[in-house]
């Protein structure tokens, strides 16, 4: 089995950095994603790390300490859009399970001007 | 763009019914798979296939079932559907282990 911790709510100013973090218990980690979800909207895929270090993609980055069961999402710049829920998801690579990933309860993010 | 459309957004049906969730993907991915999302709780996996006809349990299964006839479509089943199903319910489907996986905009499923 897996464990998956992730803030439940944070809240920002439009314009800044957040940095929303996870961590993670696993026995086979096989790499970890990063979703965002508005409300009543479906998942989107926003980043995947399965080595250690830091992944960049515009305003948004991902770190991830293999060693240390931990990653984090950094958002810049943020925008009033951001305003979402933010899916940390684990895939394990042992036994069946090897297909399936394993979500956090998400971090619901707030911006505020 | 990959698309994953589930058949309903919104469905309403009662206590004991059989119910039958659709979704088809549109890019010929391998994969597919069948979450349920409620408050606190996140997305819990129920079933996934990773190729026509075949199938895995996830993390929820009890009360499920699935059908992958098509690789396009994968069917999740209620056999007799009780008031704790209700839920959001969504689809993903992706290429491959190392490949994201792309939702559906979800089923609001309401057992009365």
């Amino acid at each position: 089995g897996q464990n998956i911790d992730q803030p439940t709510e944070m809240t920002a100013t439009e314009g800044a950095i957040v940095q929303i973090n996870c961590t993670y218990q696993t026995s086979g980690f096989n790499g970890l994603f990063w979703y965002q979800q508005h409300a009543g909207e479906a998942p989107t895929f926003l980043s995947y790390n399965v080595l250690d270090g830091l992944e960049e993609k515009g305003r948004f980055s991902s770190f991830l300490s293999r060693s240390k069961g931990y990653s984090y999402l950094l958002l810049k710049e943020l925008q009033m859009k951001d305003s979402a829920s933010y899916l940390c998801a684990v895939r394990d690579h042992s036994g069946a399970g090897s297909y399936q990933l394993t979500f956090g309860k998400g971090t619901k993010l707030s911006v505020i001007p | 763009d990959v698309k994953v459309t589930q058949s309903s957004r919104y469905l309403v049906k009662r206590t004991g019914e059989k119910v039958f969730l659709e979704c088809v993907q549109d890019m010929d991915h391998e994969n597919m798979f069948w979450y349920r999302q409620d408050p606190g709780l996140g997305l819990r996996l129920i079933y996934f296939s990773y190729d026509v006809k075949m199938k895995e349990k996830g993390d929820i299964p009890e009360g499920y079932s699935v059908s992958r006839e098509k690789k396009e479509r994968f069917s999740l089943i209620l056999e007799s559907a009780s008031t704790n199903q209700t839920s959001m319910y969504l689809c993903a489907s992706s290429f491959s282990l190392g490949q994201p996986q792309h939702f559906g905009d979800g089923t609001r499923l309401s057992i009365l």
